[in-house]
């Protein structure tokens, strides 16, 4: 199985619906950083969290880490097609931030 | 527009050959860090450079080296090359040091690498 699982793999919602993204790893979790991908490009980064319990939220995008059950969750309330791309989790799991692994990343399409 | 820049945007070349990508970095960022990301997959680390050295390495073989150089500027050699290394090559970078692990990486828009 891969060190980082996210779920789903892909996701079709219409525009203003909520949606959640999961994120589980078999690893400890020193850090969890979400990136958004627009298809063939740099990654941009959204929130990263760190502690336990933690929850980070920026305009209509809420993302929280389950540090006990080593998962993290980005919920988008209200999509719009602005929200459409790719979604990746990256986890620190040695220590060094700067040696991500990351998910297989969720599609997401947002019909308007 | 994180700051980061690579060039060339893209590239095809053939199997045996080898390719040089190169990645800028904002001013002040000490540690880059590079990225393989296959069509439909996440991004997986290849290696890390801190102060122009190594400082960390993926499972990936020999033929993948990099330079880091003190204007900022990186690059990323693959030797021999393979059909398989046909991907999006993702260079990252940050401030600070490579275990500092409350600041994040900023990539660049990647170099899409074609191998036929």
């Amino acid at each position: 199985s891969q060190e980082l699982e996210q779920s789903p793999q892909s996701l079709i919602v219409q525009e203003g619906k909520n949606l959640t993204i999961n994120c589980t790893s078999s690893k400890t979790l020193y850090g969890l950083y979400w990136y958004k991908q627009k298809y063939g490009e740099g990654l941009i980064f959204l929130m990263m969290l760190q502690k336990g319990g933690e929850e980070k939220s920026h305009e209509k995008i809420t993302a929280k880490l389950d540090e006990k059950k080593q998962q993290s969750s980005l919920h988008i309330t209200a999509s719009q097609p602005s929200h459409a791309g790719i979604y990746l989790c990256g986890a620190d799991t040695s220590g060094s931030a700067r040696q991500l692994t990351f998910g297989s990343g969720t599609q997401l399409t947002v019909l308007p | 527009e994180t700051g980061v820049t690579q060039s060339p945007t893209h590239l095809i070349k053939t199997r045996g050959q080898q390719v040089t990508l190169r990645c800028s970095s904002q001013s002040g960022h000490n540690t880059v860090s590079w990225y393989q990301q296959a069509l439909g997959q996440g991004p997986q680390f290849i290696f890390q450079y801190y102060r122009e050295e190594e400082n960390g390495r993926g499972n990936f073989p020999p033929r993948f080296s990099g330079l880091q150089f003190p204007n900022y500027s990186s690059e990323l050699n693959v030797n021999a090359l393979e059909l398989d290394d046909s991907a999006l090559y993702l260079c990252a970078s940050s401030p600070g040091t490579p275990h500092r692990s409350q600041e994040t990486q900023y990539f660049g828009p990647g170099t899409r690498l074609l191998v036929l």
